[in-house]
């Protein structure tokens, strides 16, 4: 299996540019998790779906941020307009039946 | 409000003794509780986990404890080993919901 597989691996745009974060999840995996991990606040839940349907958004800073997941091997992290403040690293993650979340490589994020 | 802390953002331990990474939360309704080995430029890597209903795990060299009436976990790594040098997070779910992580410690193994 190839893992939670995650694009672009680093991303760098200036501030006021649309950012689109990408994640396949592990094949048959129903829920799916993206993550922030910052030097301040370290990792932190922004938003997960289960079976393609956002469950929880309530960690997502501000409605500069929206994610979607129009099928089950596919979703997106979408941040626009983009500000210096949202760079950190972004993870996603999946899991399946057990209780355990396997997560991507995770993209860093620059904003400039 | 930190609803899982790690109080010791890092840890030296000799190769071959105990490393011992504590954990402890504040949340009641935590109702799993996991522990995740990070290594720089990579995703967070699965390592143990345990259900509020057990009060210990163990699997090969690591083990976790957890005390319900002092919301403290522990993982334990014996021997310690020079791979096992990583940010190790602890992390804490409430039924299917998303996890709650620690700023995790990192362990340093000493030759």
């Amino acid at each position: 299996d190839a893992g939670v597989i995650q694009s672009p691996r680093h991303e760098v745009t200036e501030m006021g540019q649309e950012v689109t974060l990408r994640c396949k999840p592990i094949s048959g995996h129903d829920y799916l998790f993206w993550y922030r991990q910052t030097m301040m606040r370290g990792l932190e839940l922004l938003i997960y779906f289960n079976n393609n349907v956002p469950i929880d958004d309530s960690g997502m800073p501000e409605d500069r941020f929206s994610a979607k997941m129009p099928n089950a091997s596919f979703s997106t992290l979408k941040i626009q307009p983009s500000e210096p403040r949202d760079s950190a690293v972004y993870f996603c993650a999946s899991r399946g039946q057990g209780d355990e979340q396997y997560f991507g490589p995770g993209t860093r994020l620059t904003v400039t | 409000d930190q609803q899982v802390k790690q109080n010791s953002p890092s840890l030296s331990v000799q190769e071959g003794r105990i490393s011992i990474l504590n954990c402890d939360y504040t949340n009641s309704m935590f109702d799993y509780f996991l522990w995740y080995k990070k290594y720089p430029a990579e995703g967070p890597t699965f390592l143990i986990s345990i259900s509020s209903i057990k009060d210990k795990n163990e699997d090969g060299r690591f083990t976790v404890f957890l005390n319900k009436s002092a919301k403290h976990l522990s993982l334990h790594i014996v021997p310690s080993q020079p791979g096992d040098s990583a940010v190790y997070f602890c992390a804490a779910s409430e039924g299917a919901d998303g996890l709650t992580f620690g700023k995790g410690t990192h362990l340093i193994i000493q030759p």
